[in-house]
């Protein structure tokens, strides 16, 4: 099956930094892939639609300038958060969808990167 | 706009109990459904889908049909294992171009031996 990965799996920063997380689609191309956070106890947000070779559409409420997407070849997308706060703490999860699934749409979720910031 | 909702968890089960988690959504045209299970520290692994009225999506156990009059995807097993203890989230994505997923709040289970 599909397998999507991200990098790292675990990250602690200090306040201030910025951290940066891949996500690779191992075995398959894909055009868009998808950013998430998820919150204790709580369902997955989208934050942001990650498209190959143009920019990436944020969802309402998501800082841009803060949450930095790039999607720069078919198989690797990254999410760059800067100037990390304590606040931004939380599970990224990233995924990709096969650009030759058809009707269904299945998306290949990463295994998610936690991010501790201090 | 598009919604998903789940029971509210969480449930309880002993060891091959038989297990029902509803699922109701709302959605234009004609959506594809999914069950997703995250394990404890883990991301999130499609269990099942199906992407039109009476469809039937199964896997390890796991039965979910379509149902578009009573707008349901209810999530079965007839027989739960301690290892089926995870966070089943229900999600629907509307067919057709690069459409985004939208997810239920997740249901924890967790079974006892």
């Amino acid at each position: 099956g599909a397998v999507v990965s991200q990098h790292p799996s675990w990250v602690i920063c200090k306040s201030g930094t910025s951290v940066k997380i891949e996500c690779r689609s191992l075995d398959f191309q894909a055009t868009t892939m998808f950013w998430y956070r998820q919150f204790p106890k709580q369902s997955l947000m989208l934050m942001a639609t990650s498209n190959e070779g143009s920019k990436a559409t944020y969802e309402q409420g998501v800082e841009k300038d803060k949450f930095l997407i790039n999607h720069a070849s078919l198989t690797l997308s990254t999410l760059t958060v800067t100037s990390a706060h304590p606040e931004d703490s939380s599970f990224y999860i990233c995924s990709a969808r096969d650009v030759n699934s058809g009707r269904g749409e299945t998306q290949y979720f990463g295994p998610g990167t936690r991010l501790l910031v201090l | 706009g598009n919604s998903v909702t789940q029971m509210e968890g969480p449930v309880t089960l002993s060891e091959e109990a038989f297990l029902t988690i509803n699922c109701t959504y709302t959605a234009t045209g004609y959506p594809s459904l999914f069950w997703y299970v995250q394990y404890p520290g883990e991301g999130l692994q499609l269990l099942l889908k199906a992407t039109k009225a009476d469809d039937k999506g199964s896997n390890k156990g796991f039965e979910a049909t379509y149902r578009k009059e009573t707008t349901s995807f209810h999530l079965e097993k007839g027989s739960v294992q301690v290892s089926d203890s995870a966070v089943y989230f229900c999600a629907l994505s509307r067919s057709g171009g690069y459409q985004k997923v939208t997810f239920g709040t997740g249901t924890k289970l967790q079974v006892i031996p």
